[in-house]
């Protein structure tokens, strides 16, 4: 049972253009979500996250909005860069107190930039 | 930022034989530890949680006498997988965080890829 769902297996858009990627989930109990980006043979690093408590968090290129009632994030990447092409995943947590935080992925989107 | 290694980075076993994989926190001290696995394809799924000094916690569907987890000191934890099989072929991430640390502060190591002929 996949709760957290990325339905789009890859993407493609061009230099300079905006990248939409976007996440479903199914449990209401998730309040705390995050994107993870991941090059090939290393490890997720850490993007953007949103609370339950907001629509919308943005640092710098990158933003996340969260719609809770249809169970939707999308992050959006504007300019987007070559540099930006990557395997990106979305993750959420239940409960964000404490130390262990129990993180659901989806199975990632490719985003491929193209010059 | 953190760095979290992983070694090895790439192992290749014979079926029946068991596999170490470490997991260290280079520049910070890490109450708790994550092991992931990740199938082709497939997002990474959480096997176990470990914190230093107590006995790890499994996930659902996950045999503990298989995946054996040590989380020994703040700095390193080591997962073996005891007599192997071409099924558990997969990669294995680890992640780290900080005590009191926010929920984004998870730091991943960069994975180790075994393969069990």
């Amino acid at each position: 049972d996949q709760q957290v769902k990325q339905n789009s297996p890859s993407l493609s858009v061009q230099e300079g253009r905006i990248s939409i990627l976007n996440c479903d989930y199914t449990n209401s109990m998730f309040d705390y979500f995050l994107w993870y980006k991941k090059y090939p043979a290393e490890g997720p690093t850490f993007l953007i996250s949103i609370s339950s408590i907001k629509d919308k968090n943005e640092d710098g290129r990158f933003t996340v909005f969260l719609n809770k009632s249809a169970k939707h994030l999308s992050l959006h990447i504007v300019p987007s860069q070559p540099g930006d092409s990557a395997v990106y995943f979305c993750a959420a947590m239940e409960g964000s107190g404490g130390s262990n935080y129990k993180l659901t992925f989806g199975k990632g989107t490719l985003l491929t930039v193209n010059p | 930022g953190a760095v979290v290694s992983q070694h090895p980075s790439w192992v290749i076993c014979k079926s029946g034989t068991s596999v170490k994989i470490e997991c260290r926190s280079l520049d910070f001290q890490a109450t708790t530890m994550f092991w992931y696995r990740q199938f082709p394809k497939q997002s990474l799924m959480l096997m176990a949680t470990s914190n230093e000094g107590s006995k790890a916690t499994y996930e659902q569907g996950v045999e503990k006498d298989k995946f054996l987890i040590n989380h020994a000191s703040l700095t390193l934890s080591t997962l073996t997988v005891t007599s192997a099989h071409p099924e558990d072929s997969s990669f294995y991430i680890c992640s780290a965080s900080e005590p009191a640390g926010a929920p984004d502060t998870q730091y991943f190591g960069p994975g180790t890829r075994l393969t069990v002929l």
